[in-house]
């Protein structure tokens, strides 16, 4: 079945960086088009990303665009999410998801951006 | 960017009742080139991602129980639990895939009564 495994999270103070990876398996990977969506503690759900198959395709939200980089690795089945310039609103769960469209979700991973 | 928003915030709906959520988009979902409305549904219970539901507005997710049902066009959408288990206890979303970005609701608490 679609496995997707985030890793990457962690406190980091405003300003800084970081590199979210996500780990697919059960799906060929190449095939699809995949997606970062987040969570702030207790609130909503906000999309902010994706990137096509081959990566020729990629979008990002106002809020994140110019600081956040969506990357893959089809030969490793891997998806990054590159983030400079942290802020304390980018405090939330990330999500790795499969899809453009509708979404396969990951169980997430922490990213605390704090002084 | 199409907003969505969902009514109400939170329900409390007795076990075996039937429980109903809104969905309200800004601008049209439905694509006139193949008469689909682009509006999925998702279920978070606690600690979990979200789950997927329902697609093009009305179609189950394989596994998904038959209570649940989603209907709507264009702007206006509901989904339904015909009959509310204890496990269904959980915030629900709807989301458009319309346009870019892609857009939520702001989540429905359900809870039991």
């Amino acid at each position: 079945q679609v496995q997707l495994v985030e890793s990457g999270g962690d406190l980091v103070k405003p300003g800084g960086s970081l590199r979210l990876s996500c780990a697919a398996s059960g799906f060929t990977f190449s095939d699809y088009y995949l997606s970062w969506i987040r969570q702030a503690p207790g609130k909503g759900l906000e999309w902010m990303s994706y990137i096509s198959g081959t990566s020729g395709d990629k979008y990002y939200a106002d809020s994140v665009k110019g600081r956040f980089t969506i990357s893959r690795d089809n030969a490793k089945n891997s998806l990054y999410l590159q983030m400079n310039s942290l802020r304390v609103e980018d405090t939330a769960v990330y999500y790795c998801a499969r899809g453009r469209d509708t979404f396969n979700w990951g169980q997430g991973t922490l990213v605390t951006v704090s002084s | 960017d199409i907003v969505m928003t969902q009514s109400p915030d939170s329900l409390a709906v007795s076990l075996g009742e039937r429980a109903t959520i809104n969905c309200k988009s800004s601008q049209s979902v439905l694509h006139s080139s193949n008469n689909k409305n682009y509006l999925v549904w998702y279920q978070q219970k606690p600690g979990q991602p979200p789950k997927k539901l329902i697609y093009w507005a009305s179609t189950r997710e394989s596994g998904v129980p038959d209570r649940f049902s989603g209907s709507g066009s264009g702007t206006d959408f509901t989904l339904t639990i015909s009959s509310l288990q204890a496990e269904d206890v959980a915030v629900y979303y709807c989301q458009q895939y319309y346009s870019t970005p892609r857009t939520f609701g702001q989540g429905t608490k359900l809870e039991i009564k």
